[in-house]
């Protein structure tokens, strides 16, 4: 497939544990980005990586929340301590250098016991 | 402070007839706008955009239209299928910070 992959695409897990997110953008893109849809809202922006330069972190929520960037390809999304709060969909993008449209996967379904 | 809005969030429309979808926002530095669609399950796919130097942008049944004056944006679906039931989502950024911002979304359902 050559669309935006995400792994795994629904996640339950209990109250303090931690969880790992995983995103594999289109071949080529060099942006990529993570957001999140809670119930009944918007998507929120959480980080931006775009080539080697330094990422756009300002959107993360807490410092529980983090993300890196390996080879400047796939993405992790890594979320300590898990809160109820941290229920939502995670949902991970990608575009071509400096453009839009962002190409969205399907989304990781998070949900906090 | 919600700086995109999508005040209507469901509507329903004939079959044939034509949909629009309206978005709100307040940031005058936005100055890129993108309509998306989604369904249930799956990520939202990108549907049309429109920059700011413009006032319309079309692309077979969809349509943008953008106020800059009122900040507001339109999208008009005519004439409108039921696979275009589904949920709408406006997004604005600009240029330089490719970070979106999104509204809240429009259900829109379309009647046989």
């Amino acid at each position: 497939g050559a669309g935006v992959s995400q792994s795994p695409s629904n996640k339950v897990t209990e109250k303090g544990k931690d969880v790992e997110l995983r995103c594999d953008p289109i071949s080529g893109h060099t942006a990529l980005y993570w957001y999140r849809q809670s119930l009944g809202q918007g998507l929120e922006f959480l980080i931006y990586f775009q080539g080697n330069s330094a990422p756009d972190k300002s959107g993360l929520p807490s410092d529980r929340f983090s993300a890196e960037r390996t080879g400047g390809s796939v993405s992790t999304l890594t979320i300590q301590r898990t809160q109820q709060e941290d229920s939502a969909v995670y949902l991970c993008a990608s575009s071509g250098t400096g453009s839009q449209p962002q190409h969205f996967g399907d989304g990781t379904r998070l949900s906090i016991l | 402070d919600q700086q995109v809005k999508q005040n209507s969030p469901s509507l329903s429309v004939q079959e044939g007839r034509i949909s629009i979808l309206n978005c709100d926002y307040t940031n005058s530095m936005f100055d890129y706008f993108l309509w998306y669609k989604k369904y249930p399950a799956e990520g939202p796919t990108f549907l049309i955009s429109i920059s700011s130097i413009k006032d319309k942008n079309e692309d077979g049944r969809f349509t943008v239209f953008l106020n800059k004056s009122a900040k507001h944006l339109s999208l008009h679906i005519v004439p409108s299928q039921p696979g275009d039931s589904a949920v709408y989502f406006c997004a604005a950024t600009n240029f330089g910070n490719e970070k979106l911002t999104f509204g809240t979304g429009t259900r829109l359902t379309i009647i046989p």
